[in-house]
């Protein structure tokens, strides 16, 4: 079955822009979370939403915000940009919870 | 909130057993402790999640003692195929709006012919 994809893969802004991220989760799978990797940070939880609802969110600041939609689809925006978003932003899907998620290949996000 | 910490490199050869520990202080009563692998330029890959004492798979087996603070993932016979990065998860979305998830910094298995 199909796995979970992340649109786009690489993306550069500009700061001050904001960015949507996009992510299919593989079918039936109604959790979804976002996760953002830096060399500096590792692997640090952004936030998880389970039949649109968002239901955890991890130490990020409001600028930082998702939603999902019926069909489990997820998009991830982040608003005015700074350089330090620079990141590659993860998504996974599960069936109920996190903790045996399946992640996607990720968007490359560079802010310039 | 828990905090993890695993070593930042191990290196290894092939045919060996790894092991790597995890200490989790104050790892909550809800939280599982789950194992990811990660492949540069990929997202990580579920290898193993437990609760207590010792779970397997086919690809390894997680070892956590009665007080849950630790826990260590052991590979069998390693290849260099196996050459990648190993986060530790601790954590579990129980509904709540105080959950969250930690992972730990990783630990870069290396394994040589």
């Amino acid at each position: 079955k199909a796995g979970v994809t992340q649109t786009p893969r690489y993306l550069i802004k500009t700061r001050g822009q904001q960015v949507t991220l996009s992510c299919s989760p593989i079918s039936g799978h109604r959790s979804v979370s976002w996760y953002q990797q830096t060399p500096g940070q590792g692997l640090q939880f952004l936030f998880e939403y389970f039949s649109e609802t968002q239901r955890n969110k991890g130490n990020f600041p409001g600028r930082f915000s998702g939603r999902q939609f019926s069909n489990s689809r997820s998009e991830m925006n982040v608003s005015t940009l700074e350089l330090g978003d620079s990141a590659l932003y993860l998504c996974a899907s599960s069936l109920t919870g996190i903790t045996e998620a399946f992640f996607g290949q990720g968007t490359r996000l560079t802010v310039v | 909130l828990a905090k993890t910490t695993q070593p930042i490199s191990m290196d290894s050869y092939e045919g060996q057993e790894v092991n790597i520990t995890c200490s989790h202080n104050n790892i909550a009563t809800n939280d599982y402790i789950t194992w990811y692998q990660q492949f540069p330029s990929q997202g990580p890959r579920f290898i193993i999640q437990g609760y207590k004492t010792k779970v397997t798979n086919e690809v390894a087996s997680l070892f956590i003692p009665a007080d849950r603070k630790s826990s260590t993932l052991s590979l069998p016979r390693v290849s260099l195929s196996d050459t990648a990065v190993y986060y530790c998860l601790v954590g579990i979305f129980t509904g709540g709006s105080q959950g969250n998830l930690i992972f730990g910094k990783g630990t870069k298995l290396s394994v040589k012919p």
